[in-house]
């Protein structure tokens, strides 16, 4: 079975930019999670869909955002990038229940630098 | 609100050491506990988990034993292989669907 895809890998963009990163999440599963990870705050939770609907939002600004289509794929969209949102940006996905119940699977994650 | 606090090392340890990589957390209600490994170049992968107090969650010669009265999770194996080298996440989920980490702690093992 595939595993959390996630494109693309590497990605450099200029001030101001916009990005989209895209996840495809493991057959199967309704629930996409996505995560930023920078060497001064560690891992932090962005946002969660489920079914096309966002059920938990991390404390982002609004700059940051993320929808996810019928097919269980998911985008996040980062618009006037700043040079502090260079960050490995990862996506996981899983069944949907609680996360006791319903394991997350990583994605090797997006490489996203801002110049 | 929720938090995971962490030893964030590096710790290195020699081929055979006995591994403990301390975990408190802070956390209204009951969270479930987990940690996570990533080896260089790859994303996380789930290592054990625990969903209640003094519930053990094992994996690959790893432990840790959910321990509310001390509010830790702390990782232990009893020896350590060089594949074992990658950084380790403590992280727990309260009753939303995120999961909230601490910083890692980034370990190698030496032949």
């Amino acid at each position: 079975k595939a595993g959390v895809t996630q494109t693309p890998r590497y990605l450099i963009k200029t001030r101001g930019q916009q990005v989209t990163l895209s996840c495809s999440p493991i057959s199967g599963h309704r629930s996409v999670s996505w995560y930023q990870q920078t060497p001064g705050q560690g891992l932090q939770f962005l946002f969660e869909y489920f079914s096309e609907t966002q059920r938990n939002k991390g404390n982002f600004p609004g700059r940051f955002s993320g929808r996810q289509f019928s097919n269980s794929r998911s985008e996040m969209n980062v618009s006037t990038l700043e040079l502090g949102d260079s960050a490995l940006y990862l996506c996981a996905s899983s069944w949907g229940a609680g996360l006791a119940e319903s394991e997350q699977y990583f994605g090797p994650g997006t490489r996203l630098t801002v110049t | 609100g929720d938090s995971v606090t962490q030893m964030e090392g590096p710790v290195t340890l020699s081929e055979e050491a006995f591994l403990t990589i301390n975990c408190t957390y802070t956390a209204t209600g009951y969270p479930s506990l987990f940690w996570y490994v990533q080896y260089p170049g790859e994303g996380l992968q789930l290592l054990l988990k625990a969903t209640k107090a003094d519930d053990k969650g094992s994996n690959k010669g790893f432990e840790a034993t959910y321990r509310k009265e001390t509010t830790s999770f702390h990782l232990e194996k009893g020896s350590v292989q060089v594949s074992d080298s990658a950084v380790y996440f403590c992280a727990l989920s309260g009753a939303g669907y995120a999961l909230n980490f601490g910083k890692g702690t980034s370990l190698l093992v030496t032949p």
